[in-house]
């Protein structure tokens, strides 16, 4: 089976753009969460979803916000890119949200 | 909210013998999943152990196991006849409300 699968790997972004990262998750699993990690702030939880529908939120500003689709994968937006945006961002997937949570190879996105 | 605290930054450990690493939580639910996850230097975030909190018995994985205090909230993994594969930075996860809350990590080294 298939793990989560996110894209690209790698982004090299400009301040004041915006970006749109991509996850497709393990087969069968319906639920997405998306945790951005930096060497500052370790890892910090941005959402989750389920069956489309957003089932919690960390404390970011409005400028990160996600979607799902109806075959589960999900994507997360950053708009007004700032410099401290820099981080890994990881996506996982579990069945139900239930857990355990299982994760992709993360985005690595880099902002100049 | 949930904090999850590790205290050791660091750890270093010879191969073939033991390591120890701590995890002390917060919180006020009494129905929750404690993890243990590894992330290498490859940056994908791999499951190591899970406990569930109702579980008295301490969860184990061939050579990964853990010591659950639920009354001291605690969660300690022992990683027995360590091998150069197992260096890594390790994270303790607190998982509820369809997220996980993450410690700072413990970076673990293996001296051949």
């Amino acid at each position: 089976k298939a793990g989560v699968t996110q894209t690209p790997r790698y982004l090299i972004k400009t301040r004041g753009q915006q970006v749109t990262l991509s996850c497709s998750p393990i087969s069968g699993h319906r639920s997405v969460s998306w945790y951005q990690q930096t060497p500052g702030q370790g890892l910090q939880f941005l959402f989750e979803y389920f069956s489309e529908t957003q089932r919690n939120k960390g404390n970011f500003p409005g400028r990160f916000s996600g979607r799902q689709f109806s075959n589960s994968r999900s994507e997360m937006n950053v708009s007004t890119l700032e410099l401290g945006d820099s981080a890994l961002y990881l996506c996982a997937s579990s069945a139900i949200g239930a857990e355990p949570q299982h994760f992709g190879d993360g985005t690595r996105l880099s902002i100049l | 909210a949930q904090t999850v605290t590790q205290s050791q930054p660091e750890m270093s450990v010879q191969e073939a013998e033991t390591v120890t690493l701590s995890c002390t939580y917060d919180t006020s639910e009494s129905d929750y999943y404690l993890f243990w996850y590894k992330q290498p230097p490859s940056r994908q975030m791999i499951l190591v152990i899970r406990q569930e909190a109702y579980k008295q018995q301490n969860a184990t994985e061939n050579r990964f196991s853990v010591n659950f205090q639920k009354a001291a909230k605690s969660f300690s993994l022992k990683i027995s006849d360590s091998q150069l594969g197992d260096a890594a930075m390790y994270f303790c996860a607190f998982s509820n409300d369809y997220k996980l809350s993450f410690g700072a990590g413990t970076t673990v080294t293996v001296r051949a």
